[in-house]
Parts: structure tokens; C-alpha cells; sequence
């Protein structure tokens, strides 16, 4: 089995850009698909970002997906920095039908 | 539209068992496989049990494997989670998931388990 790893938190600036890195410990990052899910507090979460890099519809294209094989990681990008954009962010995967969580990561937009 | 809905959940003293169902609409349910995901209080989400389309292959977490059972119904487009001897640290949110597109993911349900 693998771990996926993203940092605890990140902060950032209303309009600027974030980036939040999810890093699989063994096994390629492009075997299996990544999604990454959002989840606003008291709140369930929602898709984000699905199959590496595509975006359900009514989600903004501020939000990006990216997979990097030498880095072995996939990263979640969000331009244009909103305030509604603060929430905890799960990237996900899997191993066989086993589904892999990282442990979130807490935007914060100040 | 594609959508989940979870219930069942409840308060329930250790020890004791409680199941869950998920129906599924907007999709062919059949074509997937299924799992259940939970979140405990201001904890991360964790993955608990899977089953294959047909119900052939599951398998499930260590933490819950032994007590719980997952099971689907195919012509109700229904999901379930028998879980047995709970234990305080069962207590959690439960999502139930799709393999596949986009997650379409429901309110949950909660299951409170406390004396």
C-alpha cells in the first residue's frame, strides 16, 4: 500500500495563486487516477477535480489538477484567490479498488 | 442528476450494531464499483469497504474488518453497511462512493456511537 502526503496547511492572499502538492510514496502517481475534493467547514465535501486534471461543470477554472511523474506527486492549483475559497482539501487515489486518502490540507485565505 | 443519499446512521451504545443504506440515482448503479467512506469529527476522510459490481469481490479496512459487512442490491440501486460491535472510535460521518467520473458525493449520515 501507498501513502499520500500534502502539506497541513497552506496560506495565501486574496487573488493570488496556491499550490497544494499531494506526493505518493511508492508506486507511480500516473498508475491510477487522482481526484481532489473540497471541503468547506461543517459541510460535505464535493469534487473539485477529477482524473488528474478535469473539472466537474460549476467549478471555476481558477482550479487546476496536475500529475508530475518526476516528482511523483499530483498538485492542486487555485489562481485568483477568493475568501470562499477557504476550506480543507483531500487529494485521493487508489490502490487496486482500494481508495487512498491524503491527509488534507487547510487553505487559509487572508 | 447523479446523486447519493445516505441514512440510517443514529446513536448507538457499544457494542451495538446499526446499518446503513445508500441509494443511488441518475446512474447505472450496476456499472460500478462502491464503497463507503467515513470522516470522524475534525478527522480526515478514511476509506472503509468496497464491493464489486456484482458483489463478487469486497474487502475492507482493518479497522472494521470482522465487524462490518457490505453488501449491494443491484435491482434497488441500494447500498448497505451492516456494522457490528461498534466501538467509540466508529463514531463518524459515512459517505458512500462510486468508483469512477466524478464523486458525487451526498450529506452523509452519522453514526454516534457513546453510552
Amino acid at each position: 500500500n501507498f501513502v499520500l502526503t500534502q502539506p497541513h496547511s497552506v496560506s495565501e492572499s486574496p487573488g493570488k495563486t496556491v499550490t497544494i502538492s499531494c506526493t505518493r510514496s511508492s508506486g507511480s502517481i500516473a498508475n491510477n487516477y487522482v481526484q481532489w475534493y473540497q471541503q468547506r467547514p461543517g459541510s460535505a465535501p464535493t469534487t473539485v477535480i477529477y482524473e488528474d486534471n478535469q473539472r466537474p461543470s460549476g467549478v471555476p477554472d481558477r482550479f487546476s489538477g496536475s500529475i508530475d511523474s518526476s516528482s511523483n506527486s499530483a498538485s492542486l492549483t487555485i489562481s485568483g484567490l477568493k475568501t470562499e475559497d477557504e476550506a480543507d482539501y483531500y487529494c485521493q487515489s487508489y490502490d487496486s479498488s482500494i481508495w487512498v486518502f491524503g491527509g488534507g490540507t487547510k487553505l487559509t485565505v487572508l | 442528476q447523479v446523486q447519493l443519499v445516505e441514512s440510517g446512521g443514529g446513536l448507538v451504545k457499544p457494542g451495538g450494531s446499526l446499518r446503513l443504506s445508500c441509494a443511488a440515482s441518475g446512474f447505472t448503479f450496476s456499472d460500478y464499483y462502491m464503497s463507503w467512506i467515513r470522516q470522524a469529527p475534525g478527522k480526515g476522510l478514511e476509506w472503509v469497504s468496497y464491493i464489486s459490481t456484482s458483489g463478487s469481490s469486497i474487502d475492507y479496512a482493518d479497522s472494521v474488518k470482522g465487524r462490518f459487512t457490505i453488501s449491494r442490491d443491484n435491482a434497488k440501486n441500494s447500498l448497505y453497511l451492516q456494522m457490528n460491535s461498534l466501538r467509540a472510535e466508529d463514531t463518524a460521518v459515512y459517505y458512500c462512493a462510486r468508483r469512477g467520473g466524478i464523486q458525487p458525493w451526498g450529506q452523509g449520515t452519522l453514526v454516534t456511537v457513546s453510552s
